[in-house]
């Protein structure tokens, strides 16, 4: 039962261009949401977060929006650079999962020159 | 880096065996996770201690077992390993003053491999 779901394994996007990773969930308790980019033989390393109050957190190139009524939420990362080539995950917590991480299978993001 | 130390990077060991990995959370983080990647497949939890004391359990086989030690420093016992244990396994750190919405950091993994 996957119930973070990343559809997309893999994209491909221009430098400078903007780059769109999607993630849906399927447990309406989850209520706080991360993104974390992992590079190969390395952990995953934190992007960014958001909480279920708000649709929209922002830290420099990166955007969360959450949109709940579709159980959804996207990163968008502009302007796309070389060095954020990688894996992203989309993880998900809420009360009734004792602040265990459930996580997406990953987008793996490529930025081309 | 997060702050997140876990030893050793690599490990090759035989079926049957048993290994011990260890992992050192950030400073002042009370709350250790462990997670397990193996190949095509998300980070599935395993396990959480909170100052030393068992707080969730995931998808853990019972081959498997933790601890939190007073230094809060964490070790994933394997045992009996099998072919298909062979993963990643990283672990995580987070305040853990809160039940939820607490980021984890990450460490850098210890890959395993059972030959």
């Amino acid at each position: 039962d996957q119930q973070v779901k990343q559809n997309s394994p893999s994209l491909s996007v221009q430098e400078g261009r903007i780059s769109i990773l999607n993630c849906d969930y399927t447990n309406s308790m989850f209520d706080y949401f991360l993104w974390y980019k992992k590079y190969p033989a390395e952990g995953p390393t934190f992007l960014i977060s958001i909480s279920s109050i708000k649709d929209k957190n922002e830290d420099g190139r990166f955007t969360v929006f959450l949109n709940k009524s579709a159980k959804h939420l996207s990163l968008h990362i502009v302007p796309s650079q070389p060095g954020d080539s990688a894996v992203y995950f989309c993880a998900a917590s809420g009360p009734g999962t004792a602040s265990k991480l459930t996580f997406g299978t990953g987008t793996r993001l490529q930025v081309t020159l | 880096d997060s702050g997140v130390t876990q030893t050793p990077k690599h490990l090759i060991t035989a079926t049957g065996q048993r290994v011990t990995l260890r992992c050192s959370p950030r400073s002042g983080d009370l709350s250790v996770y462990w997670y397990q990647q193996s190949l095509d497949q998300g980070l599935q939890f395993l396990i959480q201690y909170y100052n030393g004391e068992e707080r969730a359990k995931g998808n853990i086989l019972e081959r498997f077992s933790a601890q939190q030690f007073p230094d809060l420093h964490s070790e994933l016992n394997l045992s009996s390993l099998e072919l298909g244990d062979s993963a990643l396994y990283f672990c995580a750190s987070s305040v853990g003053n809160k039940l939820y919405q607490e980021t984890q950091y990450f460490g850098p993994g210890t890959r395993l491999l059972v030959l």
